[in-house]
C-alpha cells in the first residue's frame, strides 16, 4: 500500500506560467513533507520542507502548501523555467527526524521554452 | 551545500560476483546514511539505515546477508551486493544526513548491471 501518492506522473507547463506539482499521502503520522528534484543519472536533490504545524512554505520560485485535513500537499513553481524540466519526489517522514523517509512515485516535470 | 559522493556511478559485473559501492560526506559527519534502491520508473525504496559503528537496521524484505552494509566512519558507509545476481541490476542510492534534524542529501547513484 502505497504511503506517499503522487497521481500524476507526467506534467508539461509552458515556460513563465505556474507548475502545481499534487501529493497525497496516507499516513497520519507524517509530520514532515519534503519534495525533492531529480535528474536522469543523478541523485535528488532537496528542494523544499514543511512541517505538519505549517500550511505554507515559501523559498524563491517554490512554495509547498499543505492541507493536513485533507492530507495533501502541493508544490508550486512560479514563474516555471526550462531549467525546472526533472522528475519531482514527494516524501515524507514521521517524528521530528527524517527517518525512514517514505517517497511517492515521482512526477516528471517538463517545462516547455 | 552538503555534498555526498557516491561511487562507482555505474558499474557491470558478472553473475556470482560481488560489487562494493561507497557513500561519503564529503564536507559534514554523516551520523545516518540511508541506502535505496530505484527500480525504473519507480519510487525510492528505502533498503536499510546505517548508523556510524553499529549493525545496519534493514527494512522488510531486504536480505541483510545479501546487502552488507558498513558504516565504519563518520563519513563513509558501503554497501555490497554478495553474489550478484541479473535481478540485482538497479540503481542504487545512499544519502546522509548530519543530524536527525537535517534534510537528506543525497549521492549521484550507482547504476549496477549484472550480466
Amino acid at each position: 500500500d502505497q504511503q506517499v501518492k503522487q497521481n500524476s506522473p507526467s506534467l508539461s507547463v509552458q515556460e513563465g506560467r505556474i507548475s502545481i506539482l499534487n501529493c497525497d499521502y496516507t499516513n497520519s503520522m507524517f509530520d514532515y513533507f519534503l519534495w525533492y528534484k531529480k535528474y536522469p543519472a543523478e541523485g535528488p536533490t532537496f528542494l523544499i520542507s514543511i512541517s505538519s504545524i505549517k500550511d505554507k512554505n515559501e523559498d524563491g520560485r517554490f512554495t509547498v502548501f499543505l492541507n493536513k485535513s485533507a492530507k495533501h500537499l502541493s508544490l508550486h513553481i512560479v514563474p516555471s523555467q526550462p531549467g525546472d524540466s526533472a522528475v519531482y519526489f514527494c516524501a515524507a517522514s514521521v517524528g521530528t527526524s527524517y527517518d525512514k523517509v517514505i517517497f511517492g512515485p515521482g512526477t516528471s516535470l517538463s517545462v516547455i521554452p | 551545500g552538503a555534498v555526498v559522493s557516491q561511487h562507482p556511478s555505474w558499474v557491470i559485473c558478472k553473475s556470482g560476483t560481488s560489487v562494493k559501492i561507497e557513500c561519503r560526506s564529503l564536507d559534514f559527519q554523516a551520523t545516518t546514511m540511508f541506502w535505496y534502491r530505484q527500480f525504473p520508473k519507480q519510487s525510492l525504496m528505502l533498503m536499510a539505515t546505517s548508523n556510524e559503528g553499529s549493525k545496519a537496521t534493514y527494512e522488510q524484505g531486504v536480505e541483510k546477508d545479501k546487502f552488507l552494509i558498513n558504516h565504519a566512519s563518520l563519513t563513509l558507509s558501503t554497501l555490497t551486493v554478495t553474489s550478484a545476481h541479473p535481478e540485482d541490476s538497479s540503481f542504487y542510492i545512499c544519502s546522509a544526513r548530519s543530524t536527525a534534524a537535517s534534510p537528506l542529501h543525497f549521492g549521484n547513484g550507482t547504476r549496477l548491471t549484472v550480466t
